[in-house]
């Protein structure tokens, strides 16, 4: 199975903060890769797929980078909106995993 | 209308069985996979596995060989998961999702699943 590995667990941020989470992936995905955000008690929605390309509607100040096994979710400038618990999914082979999570908390 | 709803919570005593059900709507059933997700209380996403609604074909991840069952039915637009054996450790909200490797990314609200004695 591929290991989705997420860094950091958790982070404190100011709104305005630029914020990177990173995962590693046991082996090469290439870019089989989504990121999520979810909110408490909501369902997780898809931020960014094929590791860099923005899904509609998402704001601009996502953005998503890497290939193989290191890739990286960007938010530029922080929002009120973007407390939450970020998630990485990689479909590149079976089972597809998550990474472990990451929850971003205010300051 | 574009969405997927998700049967309703369940309460369930240990070694009992729960099926689970994701009804489509708003887009063509055979043309997406779909997987579901586990979620413990407080704790990360778990993937499960998928179904080909087009085909009926599943993968299922190796902790949950043997005692997981996902199907489609595309008479309805519905696709099910039955979860077998249950422990207090498969209390959990369960989310189906259709999914696409681009663009496509549809969730259910996910159902409660409570498993005690």
């Amino acid at each position: 199975d591929i290991q989705m590995t997420q860094s950091p667990s958790s982070l404190s941020a100011s709104v305005g903060d630029r914020v990177t989470i990173t995962c590693r992936a046991s082996q090469d995905i290439t870019t089989d890769l989504g990121w999520y955000q979810q909110k408490p008690g909501k369902a997780p929605q898809r931020l960014i797929y094929a590791a860099s390309t923005l899904q509609s509607g998402v704001p601009s100040r996502f953005s998503g980078s890497g290939s193989g096994t290191e890739f990286t979710l960007t938010i530029s400038s922080l929002q009120p909106a973007d407390f939450a618990s970020y998630y990485c999914l990689q479909h590149n082979n079976y089972p597809w995993t998550f990474g472990q999570g990451t929850t971003v908390e205010f300051k | 209308q574009v969405q997927l709803v998700q049967s309703g919570a369940e309460v369930k005593k240990p070694g009992a069985s729960v099926k689970l059900s994701c009804k489509t709507s708003g887009y063509r059933f055979i043309s997406y996979y779909i997987m579901w997700v586990r979620q413990a209380p407080g704790q990360g996403l778990e993937w499960m596995g998928r179904v080909n609604p087009s085909d009926g074909g599943t993968i299922y991840a190796q902790q949950f060989q043997g005692r997981l069952t996902m199907t489609s039915d595309t008479s309805t637009s519905t696709v099910y998961m039955e979860l077998s054996g249950l422990s207090p450790e498969d209390t959990a909200v369960f989310y189906c999702a259709s999914f696409s490797s681009h663009f496509w990314d549809l969730w259910g609200l996910g159902t409660m699943v409570t498993v005690s004695s």
